[in-house]
């Protein structure tokens, strides 16, 4: 079964680094997604993405973050200068089509734990 | 905003009993709604999507029910076991992005 796939599993940084983060999403999808959770905090949402484009972004998507899809499978989330408070987990997720049903359903990586020393 | 709540935060029940799970959210204009489990510094697993249309949704012991007009979901477990300890998390979509609960974690003791 088609599944989204993240790398690394874990990344450890200096603060004011540069990490990028990757994802590989579903190769049909057309919709990208990256989340982040805080140890014990929610999920949140960052930025969503198609057709080349970010369609939306949250209040905690700043100038630090950018995200680009470079070739026809990856799909990456750049921090530029780390923070302590980056340290999150970072989920990556992608969606088929439109959003009435049936393939409206986001499907989620299995996360980028980023710790930030 | 879209703001989702779960209720209650932490749960703690014997093997075998039913338990339900309550999620709630302010804004009615939702696409679906996901429900997920997440084990201790781990990923998200989905459990069962309901559709904005839908009235519930079937998986196993599980059952989610959706009452979109009243901005509620209710997750069903059945027959707990000592391997559905978790934190369960409800999310609804809106056009660009899931908006998140905070989730209820469960524990099932033997």
């Amino acid at each position: 079964e088609p599944e989204v796939t993240q790398t690394p599993s874990h990344q450890v940084t200096q603060m004011g680094q540069e990490v990028i983060l990757r994802c590989v999403p579903i190769s049909n999808h057309l919709y990208f997604y990256w989340y982040r959770q805080i140890l014990g905090q929610k999920v949140e949402f960052l930025v969503s993405f198609y057709n080349n484009e970010i369609s939306e972004k949250s209040e905690i998507f700043d100038d630090q973050f950018s995200v680009e899809r470079p070739d026809g499978s990856n799909f990456t989330l750049k921090i530029r200068s780390t923070k302590l408070e980056d340290s999150a987990m970072y989920f990556c997720a992608s969606r088929y089509d439109r959003l009435e049903g049936p393939y409206n359903e986001q499907f989620f990586g299995p996360g980028t734990r980023l710790t930030v020393l | 905003k879209q703001e989702v709540t779960q209720i209650p935060a932490a749960l703690s029940v014997p093997e075998g009993e039913n338990l339900v799970l309550n999620c709630s959210f302010t804004d009615s204009a939702i696409y679906n709604l996901q429900w997920f489990r997440q084990d201790p510094g781990k990923g998200l697993t989905s459990l069962l999507l309901i559709q904005s249309s839908q009235r519930e949704q079937t998986s196993g012991r599980l059952n989610a029910s959706l009452d979109k007009s009243s901005g509620r979901s209710t997750l069903y477990i059945a027959a707990s076991q000592p391997g559905d300890s978790a934190t369960y998390l409800c999310a609804v979509a809106g056009a660009n992005n899931l908006f998140f609960g905070t989730g209820t974690r469960l524990t099932v003791i033997p």
